[in-house]
C-alpha cells in the first residue's frame, strides 16, 4: 500500500497479559522500524528489519519484547508479560533503504496497561 | 554519544511570527540531520532534513541552519501559521559509511501558533 498500516489502533491489557501490534509496511520498502513513544514525546528506538532479518535490534528490551517481519506477512511486535511502564504508542516506519532517508510513519498502536 | 538535545519543551508564536527550534548533537559522526512534524494521534512526517556539507537548507517558509563547528543545528518557520501547531522533533543518524545507527530523536517542542 501507499501507507504503514499499523493495527490495532488501541489495546488494552491487564499487566501480566500479552500484547501483539502489527504492521504493513509501504509496499516496495525492505526497511521497517519501531519505535516506542512514551507519554512525554520521547521516541525510543527499539528494532529494525531488512525484509525478514533483524537489522538493528539495540533498543531492544530482550526479556519481554520480540518481533518478526516474515515473508508475505505483516510486521508484529510482541510483548510478553505486559508491566505498567510499557503503555505508549508504538510506531512502525518503513523506508527503501536503511541510510538515512525518510522514515514512512504510520500513525500508531497505543497499548494500555492496566 | 547518541544524544540529540532539543529546545525549548514548548513555543507559543503569534501568526505571522517566526518560530525557531534549536537542537546540539555529541556524535560528530552524524551526517542526516531531519526534523519531523507530528500531528496530535498521528504518526511523525517528514518536514525537511540537511545533511552536513551545506549549512542551510530552505524549502517554503521552512528552513534548517546547520552549524557544524558548535555541532548545531536549527528549524526556522518563517511567517507561522496556526496550521503550523503540532510537535516538532529534531533527528540525527549515521549512514553506513559513517558506521551506521538509526535516527535518533530529540524530546520535542510543542509549537502553538495563536491566531
Amino acid at each position: 500500500g501507499e501507507e504503514v498500516a499499523q493495527t490495532p489502533k488501541h489495546l488494552v491489557r491487564g499487566e501480566g497479559q500479552k500484547a501483539k501490534l502489527y504492521c504493513a509496511p509501504i509496499k516496495g520498502h525492505s526497511y521497517v522500524f519501531w519505535y516506542q513513544q512514551v507519554l512525554k514525546n520521547e521516541f525510543k528506538f527499539l528494532i529494525s528489519f531488512q525484509n525478514e532479518n533483524v537489522f538493528d535490534e539495540t533498543g531492544m528490551p530482550k526479556e519481554r519484547f520480540s518481533a518478526k517481519c516474515l515473508p508475505n506477512s505483516p510486521c508484529s511486535l510482541e510483548i510478553q508479560a505486559t508491566k505498567l511502564e510499557d503503555s505508549a504508542v508504538y510506531f512502525c516506519a518503513s523506508s527503501q533503504g536503511e541510510d538515512p532517508g525518510e522514515l514512512f510513519f504510520g500513525e500508531g498502536s497505543r497499548l494500555t496497561v492496566l | 554519544q547518541q544524544q540529540v538535545k532539543q529546545s525549548p519543551q514548548s513555543l507559543i508564536v503569534q501568526k505571522g511570527g517566526i518560530s525557531i527550534i534549536n537542537c546540539a548533537y555529541e556524535n560528530t559522526a552524524f551526517d542526516y540531520f531531519p526534523w519531523y512534524q507530528q500531528f496530535p494521534g498521528k504518526g511523525p512526517a517528514l518536514l525537511i532534513a540537511i545533511r552536513p556539507d551545506v549549512s542551510e537548507k530552505k524549502e517554503g517558509r521552512f528552513t534548517i541552519s546547520f552549524n557544524k563547528s558548535a555541532k548545531q543545528f536549527s528549524l526556522h518557520i518563517m511567517d507561522s501559521q496556526p496550521g503550523d501547531s503540532a510537535t516538532y522533533f529534531c533527528a540525527a543518524s549515521r549512514g553506513r559509511n559513517s558506521g551506521y545507527s538509526t535516527l535518533t530523536f530529540g524530546k520535542g517542542t510543542m509549537l502553538l501558533v495563536s491566531p
